[in-house]
């Protein structure tokens, strides 16, 4: 089955530094690439997402980077705010299987 | 508020005792998806349904059960064979749960959760 590792499990940087958390999995079918961002006590929200045709994508602050031919892809945030701080999880996924299978969360904590 | 709705929010039970965790969704979404969730811990996939009457074992489903009687209820059973039940469960739906379309709108929508403690 799919095997979806995230790392670092933790990161804590501090305000106005850059984060990056990557994704690696190992179904080569994966087509789609998403993360998802889930504030303490709340439900996880789709943050951004990329698809294999595409190499980067940005969205203000946040970015998603994909390389296919190493099976992993990278959520990037930069100038991080307070307000960054969640535990975020990727979720790739593809035609092979109607799974949504996520990754274990990165948490992140940004110090003021 | 994201039209997928869980309850109720809080749960205690006994021991030994079979409890059912409602998930209800008014998005016409054709897919569904539970999960649990325990403290420091990613989301672990426990049953999805692709459509109605029809469900599919996820990673850990072992000591719960599910049913898909109709396209906006998709709700989980945690039986007495369920050997550590305390936990946090989420729903999710998405339109078809096909992730690789790209003409669809993949994204998958989560219920508010619903806290399990087992006494």
């Amino acid at each position: 089955g799919e095997n979806v590792e995230q790392h670092p499990s933790t990161l804590s940087v501090q305000e106005g530094d850059s984060a990056v958390i990557k994704c690696t999995y190992s179904d080569s079918a994966s087509n789609y690439f998403p993360w998802y961002k889930q504030e303490l006590g709340k439900r996880p929200q789709l943050i951004i997402d990329i698809r294999s045709n595409v190499g980067e994508k940005k969205d203000q602050r946040i970015a998603v980077t994909l390389n296919k031919t190493a099976k992993h892809f990278s959520l990037h945030i930069t100038e991080t705010q307070p307000e960054d701080s969640a535990v975020y999880f990727c979720a790739p996924a593809g035609d092979s299987s109607y799974k949504l299978i996520f990754g274990s969360g990165t948490r992140l904590l940004v110090r003021p | 508020d994201g039209g997928i709705t869980q309850s109720p929010k809080y749960l205690f039970r006994k021991e030994g005792q079979n409890v059912t965790l409602s998930c209800e969704q008014n998005l016409n979404h054709d897919a569904m998806y539970w999960y649990r969730q325990d403290p420091g811990q990613g989301l672990r996939l426990i049953y999805y349904s692709q459509i109605v009457n029809d469900f599919q074992k996820g990673d850990i489903a072992e000591g719960y059960s599910v049913s898909r009687e109709k396209k906006e209820s998709f709700p989980l059973t945690v039986t007495s064979a369920q050997k550590n039940p305390t936990a946090f469960y989420l729903c999710a739906s998405s339109i078809s749960g096909r992730w690789g379309a790209a003409d669809e709108i993949t994204e998958a929508f989560f219920g508010q959760g619903t806290r399990l403690t087992v006494v």
